[in-house]
């Protein structure tokens, strides 16, 4: 069965640090973009990171910039975000996702993200 | 930065009622990159549609989506009541991606 399991969330001061992990299975891990995504309290979703199969290339939404890193170690087929700095804006369920890269034509590509975790709960307050 | 402006914001419709949702994009989007996905209170979104119009696996045929340019649409041809949920879609672009807002589609 393919899953992905978050862990690491928790209750953290401004200012602290977490590091949340995503566990892959039944999947090649390391033929897959993987993709971090966020749900603050009562809020819609916001795309947080991305990274290659690689590691090679790794992209993040503005408001995490320098503050959040995107990693992955594909011998045990594990994804993680390391959130540094973090703020009472940063509260939210975080999800892992899988990002599917395929061709539609000869000529464009079909992006999505098609399993997700269940989500870990990161609490930023004092 | 393509913003993704989801309308109505709550639908209310009954059981076997047709459901419509719109998704409007700020500039032009290539179809390939627009999804669409389901979210039930406390569990992950679940993805229904991609490339704008092909359903993802598993998905019932009931669902299903349109839409090019700017302007893009799901729709629920009879609502199940498995079906209320809250609905985003979701382009990729310049190795970001963005979501709607979403719709809460609840029973009326």
């Amino acid at each position: 069965e393919v899953q992905l399991v978050e862990s690491g969330g928790g209750l953290v001061q401004p200012g602290g640090s977490l590091r949340l992990s995503c566990a892959a299975s039944g999947f090649t891990f390391s033929s897959y973009w993987m993709s971090w995504v966020r749900q603050a309290p009562g809020k819609g979703l916001e795309w947080v990171a991305n990274i290659k199969q690689d590691g090679s290339e790794k992209y993040y939404v503005d408001s995490v910039k320098g503050r959040f890193t995107i990693s992955r170690d594909n011998a045990k087929n594990s994804l993680y975000l390391q959130m540094n700095s973090l703020r009472a804006e940063d509260t939210a369920v975080y999800y892992c996702a899988r990002v599917v890269v395929v061709a539609a034509t000869p000529r464009s590509y079909y992006y999505y993200m098609d399993v997700w975790g269940k989500g870990t709960t990161v609490t930023v307050s004092s | 930065e393509i913003v993704l402006t989801q309308s109505p914001g709550t639908l209310s419709l009954s059981p076997g009622e047709r459901a419509t949702l719109s998704c409007r994009a700020s500039q032009s989007v290539s179809s390939s990159y627009l999804a669409w996905y389901q979210q039930k209170p406390g569990q992950a979104p679940r993805l229904l549609i991609y490339g704008a119009s092909s359903r993802a696996t598993g998905i019932p045929d009931r669902f299903s989506g349109s839409g090019s340019g700017t302007d893009f649409t799901l729709t629920i041809s009879r609502l199940e009541p498995e079906d209320f949920a809250v609905y985003y879609c979701q382009q990729y672009g310049s190795s970001s991606w963005t979501f709607g807002q979403g719709t809460k589609v609840e029973i009326k």
